[in-house]
């Protein structure tokens, strides 16, 4: 119930490529679902997030997409560039539950030149 | 400048020693998380504080201790106990329960000689 289970592990795309990570939780009380980026050696860095409210959040380059029967969201990168090279995490919690985070496993991503 | 420190950035455990982590914020944030990071399982959380004087065991929590005597510190103690903790320590810190964005530390590397 308290799992977040995140594909693929990791992605390779050519520079100005799509790249689209996905994420699935089984617990139907989760109300915010980040998307956090990681450089390497570094610690991650909330990258952009989403409520179940809407389906769709965008900013600048990144897009979650959130489907609540499905209980699935995913994140794209549109036009993907080298400098986007590096671990991406899912997550999810809910309101009032201590605050805690549950992270997916991470998708290390790397964009060809 | 507002965030969270973490020290040392590496760490060095000989077989049988406990070491501490160090975790400072001046966010003014009241909850508190460790969490650990090995590769391919994303972040799991060992211990979290939501106030002062209170912590909780979070999944993987056996081999580690936690005290939080100010709003500020959280640091972390990986004892004798803790059989494989070879790992990257990432703190984190967030507005209680609310869904807020969670702010980590550049983390610490402990390896074990």
């Amino acid at each position: 119930q308290q799992q977040v289970k995140q594909s693929p592990q990791s992605l390779i795309v050519q520079k100005g490529g799509i790249s689209i990570i996905n994420c699935a939780y089984e617990n139907t009380a989760f109300d915010y679902f980040p998307w956090y980026q990681q450089f390497p050696g570094k610690g991650p860095a909330l990258l952009i997030a989403i409520r179940p409210d809407v389906s769709e959040k965008k900013e600048g380059r990144f897009t979650i997409s959130f489907n609540k029967s499905a209980k699935q969201f995913s994140l794209h990168i549109m036009d993907s560039q080298p400098g986007d090279s590096a671990t991406y995490f899912c997550a999810a919690s809910r309101t009032g539950n201590t605050g805690k985070l549950i992270f997916g496993q991470g998708t290390t991503l790397q964009v060809k030149p | 400048d507002g965030g969270i420190t973490q020290s040392p950035k590496y760490l060095f455990r000989k077989e049988g020693q406990n070491v501490t982590l160090s975790c400072e914020q001046n966010l003014n944030h009241d909850a508190m998380y460790w969490y650990r990071q090995d590769p391919g399982q994303g972040l799991r959380l060992i211990y979290y504080s939501q106030i002062v004087n209170d912590f909780q065991k979070g999944d993987i929590a056996e081999g580690y201790s936690v005290s939080r005597e100010k709003k500020e510190s959280f640091p972390l103690t990986v004892t004798s106990a803790q059989k494989n903790p070879t790992a990257f320590y990432l703190c984190a810190s967030r507005w209680g329960t609310l869904n807020t964005e969670a702010f980590f530390g550049q983390g610490t590397r402990l390896t074990v000689v």
